[in-house]
């Protein structure tokens, strides 16, 4: 059973404070993980992805995979109010990809 | 590029009626996939196929759903008949190869079966 785990929240950060999502992955022959936001009514919409372990920033993003934990996290820092969403946490195997339930974060102007 | 295109974006069917839904993926991808997402249970996967065949169908539901992907630019998922369960919304997503690349998402398909 490939599982992938998430808060489902709802997080809320004061605009401009740091976000903190997480996500725990089953299968540990996993190599691609992925972070999709999604705007309520609005289709998943690719914002990060990381092969290695270690950290991979990209703007305020920034993306940590622990292979060893089987622990994948994004932090947004200065969050903006643009920022609220649901956050998607996915990875591939078996040419599949699998994706957690999500967790809603509130940006509070 | 103008992405994953899928149609329509809303249907609302009554029970029993049959429903097709459509999907074009980005040029140059050979992989599709079909999800549906509900509040319940997130996004889950389907149907996906490579190179225009059907790899893993174990995600659908019932014999009531049918996919098919007659070419690399056309996909279809089919519901007959069509029950309240099944109201959702399927999205269409596709790659550019199997495994260790980014999958991309069409708008959705907003289903309500009555």
């Amino acid at each position: 059973q490939k599982e992938v785990e998430q808060n489902s929240g709802p997080l809320s950060v004061p605009e401009g404070a740091i976000a903190s999502l997480n996500c725990t992955y089953s299968d540990r022959g996993s190599q691609s993980f992925f972070w999709y936001r999604q705007y309520s009514g609005k289709s998943p919409e690719l914002i990060m992805f990381i092969y290695s372990n270690g950290d991979k920033e990209d703007g305020r993003f920034t993306a940590q995979l622990n292979k060893a934990s089987q622990y994948v996290s994004l932090l947004i820092r200065d969050s903006q109010p643009s920022d609220s969403a649901t956050y998607l946490c996915a990875f591939e195997t078996g040419n599949q990809f699998y994706f957690g339930t999500g967790t809603s974060l509130t940006v509070i102007p | 590029d103008a992405g994953v295109i899928q149609s329509p974006r809303h249907e609302v069917t009554e029970m029993g009626q049959e429903v097709t839904l459509r999907c074009k993926p980005i040029s140059g991808h050979n992989s599709l996939f079909w999800y549906r997402q509900t509040m319940m249970r997130g996004l889950e996967l389907l149907i996906y196929f490579n190179n225009n065949v059907p790899i893993d169908d174990s995600g659908m539901p019932e014999d009531r759903f049918s996919a098919k992907m007659p070419n690399a630019s056309f996909s279809t998922l089919k519901i007959q008949p069509s029950e309240p369960r099944d109201s959702a919304v399927y999205f269409c997503a596709s790659s550019r190869r199997m495994g260790n690349e980014k999958l991309f998402f069409g708008s959705g398909t907003q289903l309500s079966v009555l």
